[in-house]
């Protein structure tokens, strides 16, 4: 069974840093793109950040583009966000999600971001 | 980048009813459209992706088609468990998987 767990999430204030962890289990993860979605609350899905299964590319989101840092631990089985000088537009709940045949086919439950002072 | 627009953003329906909600890319996406369903507080799942194929385990009352720029999801006579929030996404862009706003589909 595929299993994906967000952890890192929290309160933090404007101009801040978080590094969000996914920990991935029940398939082999160095085969395979991930991806970041965030949904703000009461809004929308938004897709953030995706990256292939060797870590070597990697894609952004306007909206985060030189602020967040996708990459890969594939020893670890362990998707990371680095997520830089955030906003309280950057509010949300994140999601890892596995990519599969070009659609996320398995997310994790999400972690809270709250950008606050 | 590809935007994607859905319509409508809220829709009432009844048990029993068909509905449909459009998805329209603003460039040609040949037929990389994958459609997610959400309820309150849970992750989205994937119902449909490459435009009309059904994902493992989804009823047949869901069913999707489109080519190019204009995609629908259609789901025949509603189930209680069908009412929650729909979402397409566009999967043409390599890994830049950008999402329409959304339909949510409430009881009439």
């Amino acid at each position: 069974e595929v299993q994906l767990l967000e952890s890192g999430g929290g309160l933090v204030q404007p101009g801040g840093s978080l590094r969000l962890s996914c920990a991935a289990s029940g398939f082999t993860f160095r085969t395979y793109a991930m991806s970041w979605v965030r949904q703000a609350p009461g809004k929308g899905l938004e897709w953030v950040s995706g990256i292939g299964s060797s870590g070597a590319t990697t894609y952004y989101a306007d909206s985060v583009k030189g602020r967040f840092t996708i990459s890969r631990d594939n020893s670890n089985n362990t998707l990371f966000l680095q997520m830089n000088s955030l906003r309280a537009e950057d509010t949300a709940v994140y999601y890892c999600a596995k990519v599969t045949s070009y659609y996320c086919d398995s997310w994790g439950q999400g972690t809270q971001v709250t950008v606050s002072s | 980048d590809i935007q994607m627009t859905q319509s409508p953003s809220s829709l009432s329906a009844s048990i029993g009813d068909r509905v449909t909600i459009t998805c329209r890319a603003s460039q040609s996406i040949s037929r990389s459209l994958n459609w997610y369903q959400q309820k309150p507080g849970k992750a989205p799942t994937v119902l449909i992706y490459a435009a009309s194929t059904l994902e493992s385990g989804v009823p047949s009352r869901f069913s999707g088609s489109g080519s190019g720029t204009d995609f629908t999801l259609t789901i025949t006579s509603l189930e209680p468990e069908d009412f929650a929030t729909y979402y397409c996404q566009q999967s043409h862009s390599t890994l830049v998987y950008t999402f329409g706003q959304g339909t949510k589909l409430e009881i009439q």
